[in-house]
């Protein structure tokens, strides 16, 4: 079945700056990409997808790349606020399948 | 879009007792999905549960210990038996809307003492 690798687990980074965090995936037939947002205390809530027929996709402040060759994709999140702080899960899936998550990654703005 | 109601948004539960976690949606779906999620950690898929068919259970889960009914298009359970402090998480329930998106209840968070 998929697996999903995220890295890294912890991020830090000045407000400002831009962060980027990595996924992998196995199953070469997954074709939907989403990132996931958890603020502490909430529900994950959809920020971002991708599916293979595209290379990148943009919204405002966040981007993410995909590269089906190599099997991996990326969220990038440009002039970085307070309010990013968060934990971010990447995930992959097929049409109309279950959804596996990266194990997350805790992204903390520095004043 | 999807809005998802779930509850109870938290209990605490004596070892050994069953606790049943409701899932409502304004919408029709296909598929329901249950997560555990432990403070910190990643989602974890428990099953999967279809309407008008048995729930397909993830490696490391049983139907004897989280029953899952889907009784219709709009909801689900999931039953937590026999607790033990183990099974102190938070239990989410997941509904995926036109090509995979996935929207998720408020979840309800689980101690066992």
């Amino acid at each position: 079945g998929e697996n999903v690798e995220q890295h890294p687990s912890t991020l830090s980074v000045q407000e400002g700056d831009s962060a980027v965090i990595k996924c992998t995936y196995s199953d070469s037939a997954s074709n939907y990409f989403p990132w996931y947002k958890q603020e502490l205390g909430k529900r994950p809530q959809l920020i971002i997808d991708i599916r293979s027929n595209v290379g990148e996709k943009k919204d405002q402040r966040i981007a993410v790349t995909l590269n089906k060759t190599a099997k991996h994709f990326s969220l990038h999140i440009t002039e970085t606020q307070p309010e990013d702080s968060a934990v971010y899960f990447c995930a992959a899936s097929r049409r109309d399948d279950k959804i596996i998550f990266g194990k997350g990654t805790r992204l903390h703005i520095l004043p | 879009s999807a809005v998802i109601s779930q509850k109870p948004s938290r209990d605490i539960c004596q070892r050994g007792t069953s606790l049943t976690i409701q899932c409502q949606v304004d919408s029709q779906v296909t598929m329901m999905f249950w997560y555990r999620q432990q403070p910190g950690q990643s989602l974890t898929l428990i099953a999967t549960a279809n309407q008008g068919s048995e729930a397909t259970y993830e490696s490391g889960f049983v139907i004897d210990k989280f029953p899952i009914s889907r009784p219709n298009l709009t909801f689900s359970t999931l039953t937590v038996s026999n607790m033990s402090p183990e099974d102190s998480s938070i239990y989410l329930c997941s509904v995926e809307v036109g090509v995979s998106e996935a929207f998720f209840g408020q979840g309800t968070r689980l101690t066992v003492v």
